[in-house]
């Protein structure tokens, strides 16, 4: 199982760009990143998912180097509403066992 | 509208009166899971499911037990809950495809005195 480790937390201010990176130096060949937005009290919801080099929807990008050690969220242009906590989770497709990490808490001021 | 639910959503009890908190999935998916968060602990995983009849333990099982004799269904059970038992919980699920994308129910909030 692949562990993570983050920044236990970042600050920002509205309208910038936010980048948080995630380490996972044994990731395995079958592992794919995720990335989870959690509010206080409510489950953590997907945002972003990737194998290697850069994904973005519609809310984010998601940044892999070559060799998958680490990964990158950006969250462009961030708000208010983007106070929350932030987690890497390493998974793989051939099982369920789990490990999330402490996550980041981004605190977004005015 | 896909989604997880979970019952209750919250519950104060007393130590050793047994309870279970339900978990349900309309996505058909095989994959399922429970956690636990606490304050500066994170979510941990307590019990994971492959799929019918499959279950395993995540990092923290011990005091509780869960069951998959549905797909939807995996009911997390507490047969003698203790105050170290209290904590907000989760029920996820995902495909088992290429997707990696885990959907989380709303969170059972578990008070034991």
């Amino acid at each position: 199982l692949a562990k993570t480790t983050q920044p236990i937390s970042m600050d920002s201010y509205e309208g910038q760009e936010v980048n948080i990176t995630c380490s996972h130096n044994n990731i395995a060949t079958n592992d794919y990143i995720t990335w989870y937005q959690q509010f206080p009290s409510q489950g953590p919801r997907f945002i972003i998912q990737g194998y290697k080099t850069k994904v973005t929807n519609e809310v984010a990008s998601l940044f892999i180097p070559a060799d998958r050690k680490s990964s990158t969220l950006s969250l462009p242009r961030v708000s208010l509403s983007d106070t929350a906590v932030y987690y890497c989770l390493v998974v793989g497709g051939a099982t369920n066992k789990l490990i999330f990490g402490t996550g980041t808490l981004l605190a977004v001021q005015p | 509208e896909a989604q997880v639910t979970q019952n209750p959503r919250y519950l104060i009890t007393v130590t050793g009166k047994k309870l279970t908190v339900t978990c349900s999935q309309n996505m058909n998916h095989e994959y399922m899971s429970w956690y636990r968060q606490d304050p500066g602990l994170g979510l941990r995983q307590i019990y994971y499911s492959m799929n019918v009849e499959v279950t395993d333990k995540g990092d923290v099982p011990e005091g509780y037990k869960v069951s998959r004799k549905e797909k939807r269904n995996f009911p997390l059970i507490l047969e003698s809950p203790s105050p170290n038992q209290t904590s907000l919980y989760f029920c996820a699920s995902r495909g088992a495809g290429e997707g990696r994308e885990q959907y989380f129910g709303p969170g059972t909030r578990l008070t034991v005195t």
